[in-house]
């Protein structure tokens, strides 16, 4: 099973709220992923997670919050976000270190930010 | 200079044709490589992985690395229009967990 989930598809929040976005994958990986993509864009790298710890976070502001409850569960807070933070958001999981490797993403939450 | 460069395209070809997709890079750290199809408004799908150096053939796909000159390619033989897609490629260095992706090239395959 090489398959990362992500809750909800979609999402469509004002600037005042608060919201949360879920992935989860069951592939044993211990690291994992959060991107941000936007329309004719790559994914661009927001946090790593490597073994349930914040390894990498690159330069994201903090009114996104990322959560790694368990090996299998990462979560993005989101708070008083502005409409350019309207995107598609991808987690993604892989092994750690020497065994890096191969990187598999989720089908990404479509984010409104009106 | 960007750590991947791939040209965006578009590439149009016709149904049955061979593709072949390339991206460059600059850091000869770089030993995992990944070819990723993505459609629109849907996650990436890993196509192929391939690490240091060689050839990998999965299907009509075949993936190539050349350490040497910094150069990746992935060849589709026998093009179909449900391989229109944005190819991204993706590379990533012993010890660490970052990947670098190059800016995508749009396929389209007509029929």
């Amino acid at each position: 099973d090489t398959e990362v989930t992500q809750t909800p598809k979609h999402l469509v929040m004002g600037m005042t709220n608060k919201k949360s976005l879920k992935c989860e994958q069951h592939m044993g990986h211990r690291a994992m992923y959060w991107y941000k993509q936007k329309a004719k864009k790559p994914p661009e790298l927001m946090f790593v997670y490597s073994y349930e710890k914040l390894s990498i976070n690159e330069s994201v502001p903090s009114r996104f919050s990322p959560e790694c409850p368990n090996s299998s569960l990462l979560n993005l807070h989101l708070h008083a976000l502005q409409p350019e933070d309207s995107a598609l958001y991808l987690c993604a999981s892989s092994q750690v270190g020497l065994a890096g490797g191969e990187q598999f993403f989720g089908p990404g939450t479509r984010l409104t930010v009106l | 200079q960007k750590e991947v460069e791939q040209d965006p395209g578009p590439l149009s070809v016709p149904e049955g044709a061979i593709v072949s997709l390339n991206c460059t890079y600059s850091n000869s750290a770089f030993q995992y490589f990944m070819w990723y199809r993505q459609y629109s408004r849907k996650g990436p799908e890993l196509l192929m992985y391939t690490y240091s150096s060689g050839n990998k053939e999965d299907g009509r796909f075949t993936a190539q690395v050349d350490k040497s000159s910094k150069y990746i390619s992935l060849f589709i033989r026998d093009s179909q229009p449900s391989d229109s897609a944005t190819y991204l490629c993706a590379m990533s260095a012993d010890n660490f967990n970052k990947f670098y992706f190059g800016s995508g090239t749009k396929l389209n395959v007509k029929p």
